[in-house]
């Protein structure tokens, strides 16, 4: 299994209420990551975590709270979101955070948010 | 800091060739490329390591110019597979984990 699967695929959600976003791999890889991305603009990195810890946030919102419950599974939660936070959130994977600087990364397709 | 990557775009002929150069003013690690074709994931192609190591796509080419800290990518007798908005991301040699992507380039081949 060479995938990153995420669910759900589109999520359309008020600016009170609470969500969450899945991504899932059966890779084995260790290092998994978040990125959000506008329309016509590249992939922006949110968290990436490496052996299910929290390794990097790049001073992202509160509003998003990213969970690692397994090695296989990452999820971000949502609540209180604005509409500007609208876009298409990403997950990737790679063997490791330090092998992911000589194996690249494999992206999901990512869920598209909409907050209204 | 995120790679600076030209051109914004490009308009092929199937069977014409393009490049596509991504640079950096820090030290980098490696540099990868990926293609993400409209409402698609990212496609990793090919990465290029410090020290000249490649791994990717058997019929994409690329080179990393480690002094100039530049890498390009080169398609070539380009098929209409190859429309898509390509994307460069670059690793530190002082970062771990925080692959940062340039602004892409869209690549549109026609027939």
């Amino acid at each position: 299994d060479t995938e990153v699967t995420q669910t759900p695929k589109h999520l359309v959600m008020g600016m009170t209420n609470k969500k969450s976003l899945k991504c899932e791999q059966h890779m084995g890889h260790r290092a998994m990551y978040w990125y959000k991305q506008k329309a016509k603009k590249p992939p922006e990195l949110m968290f990436v975590y490496s052996y299910e810890k929290l390794s990097i946030n790049e001073s992202v919102p509160s509003r998003f709270s990213p969970e690692c419950p397994n090695s296989s599974l990452l999820n971000l939660h949502l609540h209180a979101l604005q509409p500007e936070d609208s876009a298409l959130y990403l997950c990737a994977s790679s063997q490791g955070k330090m092998e992911g600087r000589r194996y690249g990364y494999t992206f999901g397709s990512g869920t598209r948010l909409t907050v209204v | 800091q995120q790679p600076v990557q030209s051109p914004q775009a490009v308009i092929l002929r199937e069977g014409e060739d393009a490049v596509i150069n991504c640079s950096s003013s820090k030290a980098l690690y490696s540099v990868h490329w990926y293609r993400q074709k409209h409402g698609e994931a990212p496609v990793f192609l090919m990465i290029l390591l410090k020290g000249g190591e490649q791994k990717g796509h058997e019929k994409i080419s690329a080179s990393f110019n480690e002094k100039k800290q530049q890498s390009s990518l080169y398609l070539t007798a380009s098929q209409l597979s190859y429309s898509g908005t390509y994307f460069c991301g670059t690793l530190k040699t002082d970062s771990w984990g925080k692959l940062q992507f340039g602004a892409g380039t869209q690549v549109v081949v026609t027939p």
